[in-house]
């Protein structure tokens, strides 16, 4: 079943203390995308990679780190964490042509 | 990035028609998109219009596309509490394979 999975689903961290949340997918796409959701703002792009060790920044990359390593795997990574970082997140991989997006089930993150 | 404006809120009753608006940036856009997000999930392709058609209709759903005026809309047809989602329009902008999505519009249908 063609698939994005993250990991995990629920966090809450203190601020500073770094984390990472994984992004998995099994279609071979090559643009990947990390997006951030919050009321009234919609889904806004924090980083997305093109292909292994091709990344850039988004719209609101202050604060985030990615790694594209492997085509299937892209982490984003929040150095130290800040309670404005409080947000659902979302993965996403995006297929050739249409460039459809198929997105995982997104991590809530809670950042006391 | 450019902006891709939504109404935020919409309700209806079920059975009605439901009318979803997007007012999109970017002209040479190829696709134009809408997606779905039901509860505590992430988004899903409902449907997308070539930039060269004005409408495309698939079951109960049609899409409507005005170029000139930068405006694409969303037709639920019998819309059932099933309908009930945030739904997202979107457009590919900037680079390679770059999306920018619009604030979403609750669909609310009331029984």
């Amino acid at each position: 079943e063609a698939q994005v999975t993250q990991n995990p689903r629920y966090l809450i961290t203190v601020t500073g203390k770094k984390l990472t949340v994984t992004c998995s997918q099994n279609m071979n796409h090559e643009y990947m995308s990390w997006y951030r959701q919050d009321p009234g703002l919609g889904l806004r792009q924090i980083y997305y990679s093109m292909n292994v060790e091709v990344t850039d920044k988004g719209d609101v990359p202050e604060g985030y780190k990615v790694s594209r390593k492997e085509k299937r795997n892209f982490p984003l990574i929040l150095e130290s964490p800040s309670p404005n970082q409080t947000s659902l997140y979302f993965c996403a991989s995006t297929s050739a042509g249409v460039k459809t997006q198929y997105f995982g089930p997104g991590t809530r993150l809670l950042v006391l | 990035g450019e902006d891709v404006e939504q109404s935020l809120f919409l309700s209806v009753r079920e059975g009605d028609s439901s009318v979803i608006n997007c007012t999109y940036t970017d002209s040479s856009s190829t696709y134009l998109y809408w997606y779905k997000q039901e509860p505590g999930a992430g988004l899903q392709l409902l449907t997308y219009i070539f930039s060269n058609m004005d409408m495309k209709q698939d079951q109960r759903l049609t899409v409507l596309l005005n170029k000139k005026d930068k405006h694409l809309s969303l037709r639920i047809a019998d819309t059932q509490t099933g309908d009930s989602a945030i739904y997202f329009c979107a457009e590919p902008a900037g680079g390679y394979q770059k999306v920018t999505f619009g604030t979403g519009t609750k669909l609310q249908v009331i029984p």
